[in-house]
């Protein structure tokens, strides 16, 4: 198994909902990651998880909360989002981080918009 | 042929030709990089990659050459198909546990 799962597909949300996108993996990887993705854009990095830890987070504002239940999934709870929070987010893992030579997994993406 | 606007920069090809996709990158200490497919709809898809201490790396129809000097990456396609219709974004590990992505370049395949 090769993927990085990732649901819902799809979410409208209103500025004052809230909900959480999910991220599956069963390859073993140890490095999880979030990242948001404008159109026509390069992905841009969230936040990095490592053996369940949170590593990194890019000044990401609170409203977006990760949580890393286990070492194969990946949340992302969402809460009082504004209409600019509308993006691709996409999840991938990797073996671990630090190392040269990671290569990232990514899956399909959630397309979010906030209304 | 390529342009560069407000969208992402687009290169043409016809089906059966070769294409090549440049990207520059900015950290001298970058030891790794990859380029990754990104199909409208999809996550980016690895393609291929190469550590600083290569200058070529081929795979099945793509070959990637890195040339430090510059700090120049590119991506060669051969025999592009339809289905090599992408985004293209090419990607460096600058050390830092973190993949910086460079901006993207569109390639459409005119059958």
């Amino acid at each position: 198994d090769t993927e990085v799962t990732q649901t819902p597909k799809h979410l409208v949300m209103g500025m004052t909902n809230k909900k959480s996108l999910k991220c599956e993996q069963h390859m073993g990887h140890r490095a999880m990651y979030w990242y948001k993705q404008k159109a026509k854009k390069p992905p841009e990095l969230m936040f990095v998880y490592s053996y369940e830890k949170l590593s990194i987070n890019e000044s990401v504002p609170s409203r977006f909360s990760p949580e890393c239940p286990n070492s194969s999934l990946l949340n992302l709870h969402l809460h009082a989002l504004q209409p600019e929070d509308s993006a691709l987010y996409l999840c991938a893992s990797s073996h671990s981080i630090g190392t040269v030579g990671e290569k990232l997994f990514f899956g399909s993406g959630t397309q979010l918009s906030v209304l | 042929g390529e342009s560069v606007g407000l969208h992402l920069p687009t290169l043409s090809v016809q089906e059966g030709d070769n294409s090549i996709i440049n990207c520059a990158y900015s950290n001298s200490a970058s030891d790794y990089f990859i380029w990754y497919k990104q199909e409208s709809g999809k996550g980016p898809q690895f393609i291929i990659d190469i550590r600083s201490n290569m200058d070529k790396r081929q795979g099945q129809r793509v070959t990637v050459l890195l040339n430090k000097t510059v700090k120049h990456l590119s991506l060669q396609i051969a025999a592009t198909q339809p289905g090599d219709s992408a985004v293209y974004f090419c990607a460096e590990n600058n050390g830092n546990n973190r993949l910086a992505f460079g901006k993207g370049n569109q390639v459409v395949v005119i059958p």
